[in-house]
């Protein structure tokens, strides 16, 4: 069974930084890009980034909103992936959710996002 | 980038009824369309991918339809556990851009 648990949220002043993280289990995580999406509170979802496997170089790539302060990493020999967010505005405020993502040789047959986490929670206040 | 638009932003109906939300790209994103289905405090759950395919396990009455820029979410009988919201989602890219969110709620 494919299982996504993100931690690592909580409550940080503007400015501030954060290490989310998600443990991925069920799947051969070293071949699957993944991707992060936020949702603020009562609003709608948004695309915040997505890494590729290794095996396809690694890269990332990022929303506007988020780009030049927020980072993801990959730790294929602990099943988990990160997302680090640098320089928080209390619009980062949302509930952050891990997901799997299909890659350039399988969005032809497989969902962009099969597989979700429960999601952390990130408050960014003063 | 490329901006999704969903409409209605909210859709009143019955159980029964047959609804369609519908969803338009700013440009052609031939059929690399996804529909989700988000209830309260959960993640979001794929029902269509490519603009028409079925995930598995998603019931049929969920079907979906179009290309190029202007989609469609049509659920052919509401059932009570369908009265919530969906996303659709396009993967053209190397993005994920998300549509503002189609309400479902009870008439």
């Amino acid at each position: 069974e494919v299982q996504l648990v993100e931690s690592g949220g909580g409550l940080v002043k503007p400015g501030g930084s954060l290490r989310l993280s998600c443990a991925a289990s069920g799947f051969t995580f070293s071949d699957a890009w993944m991707s992060w999406v936020r949702q603020t509170p009562g609003k709608g979802l948004e695309w915040v980034g997505r890494i590729k496997s290794q095996s396809d170089g690694g890269t990332t790539d990022f929303a506007a909103p988020v780009k030049g302060r927020f980072s993801i990493s990959r730790d294929d020999s602990k099943n988990t992936l990160y997302l680090q967010v640098n320089s928080l505005r209390t619009e980062d405020t949302a509930v952050y959710y891990c997901a799997t993502d299909c890659s350039s040789g399988s969005c032809h047959v497989d969902p962009p996002m099969s597989y979700w986490g429960q999601g952390t929670l990130v408050t960014v206040s003063s | 980038d490329i901006q999704m638009t969903q409409s209605p932003s909210t859709l009143s109906a019955s159980v029964g009824d047959r609804v369609t939300i519908t969803c338009r790209a700013s440009q052609s994103i031939s059929s690399w369309l996804a529909w989700y289905q988000q209830k309260p405090g959960k993640a979001p759950k794929v029902l269509i991918y490519k603009a028409s395919s079925l995930e598995s396990g998603v019931p049929s009455r969920f079907s979906g339809s179009g290309s190029g820029t202007e989609f469609t979410l049509t659920i052919s009988s509401l059932q009570p556990d369908d009265f919530t919201t969906y996303y659709c989602q396009d993967y053209s890219g190397y993005s994920r851009t998300f549509g503002q969110g189609t309400k479902v709620e009870i008439k």
